[in-house]
């Protein structure tokens, strides 16, 4: 596609609820990030994939948190027994690393509400 | 450990003045610096970067930074600003390997009549 997408666009939840969010990178690019959008703050990384393995997971902030890549597309994050603190915008990024120093493409965020 | 600080976490500027947000970042290592911009509802996009070429860098819609590695900061600037402008900003510095971005807590720029 022509850009990164991400699904669904809007997400609200139950508490203690597992949820999973997707996300479709550029066509190509072998790097992809996850990053967090908390209400009033920067965005905070999760986990970085080059290819369909993630050698940096230190932003996932618990073990509720995973992540998985297949087929060097398509992304999925997954929150488990959700919980409040969980809220936030949900950021998808994809580069393409030999290419211009790193310029990630963002999609356009899951927003997750739990309820 | 590389890091961001961006100062003000709004701005707010009249229609035709100078626009000025300021990062400071730290990093042990020559950076690469980021700013990217956040329309409402829209995902980031990316403005400029300094990647050790020129220290002057300059971007989309009219904005440049400079690069000063002796006040260790990365202002971002615009002549005149327009009410289109007004948008949430970030600062981000590349961290380690994998090319993991490391963002301010941005700056939310209101431009008014």
């Amino acid at each position: 596609g022509a850009g990164v997408s991400q699904s669904p666009s809007n997400k609200v939840t139950e508490k203690g609820k597992d949820v999973e969010l997707r996300c479709d990178p550029i066509s190509g690019h072998t790097a992809l990030y996850w990053y967090r959008q908390r209400l009033g703050q920067g965005l905070e990384f999760l986990i970085y994939f080059q290819g369909n393995s993630a050698p940096d997971k230190s932003g996932l902030p618990s073990d509720r948190f995973s992540a998985e890549r297949t087929g060097e597309s398509v992304s999925t994050l997954t929150i488990q027994r959700t919980q409040q603190e969980d809220s936030a915008v949900y950021l998808c990024a994809s580069s393409s690393l030999g290419g211009s120093y790193n310029e990630q493409f963002f999609g356009p965020g899951t927003r997750l509400t739990v309820l | 450990a590389q890091s961001v600080t961006q100062l003000g976490s709004h701005v707010s500027v009249s229609e035709g003045a100078l626009v000025l947000l300021r990062c400071n970042y730290s990093s042990s290592v020559p950076p690469y610096l980021f700013w990217y911009v956040q329309y409402p509802n829209q995902g980031l996009q990316l403005l400029l970067k300094y990647t050790s070429a020129a220290t002057l860098v300059k971007g989309i819609n009219g904005f440049e930074a400079e690069f000063k590695k002796s006040e260790t900061s990365f202002h971002l600037t615009k002549p005149s600003a327009h009410m289109s402008d007004a948008a949430e900003y970030f600062c981000a510095v590349r961290t380690g390997g994998g090319n993991k971005l490391t963002f301010g807590t941005g700056t939310q720029l209101k431009v008014e009549l």
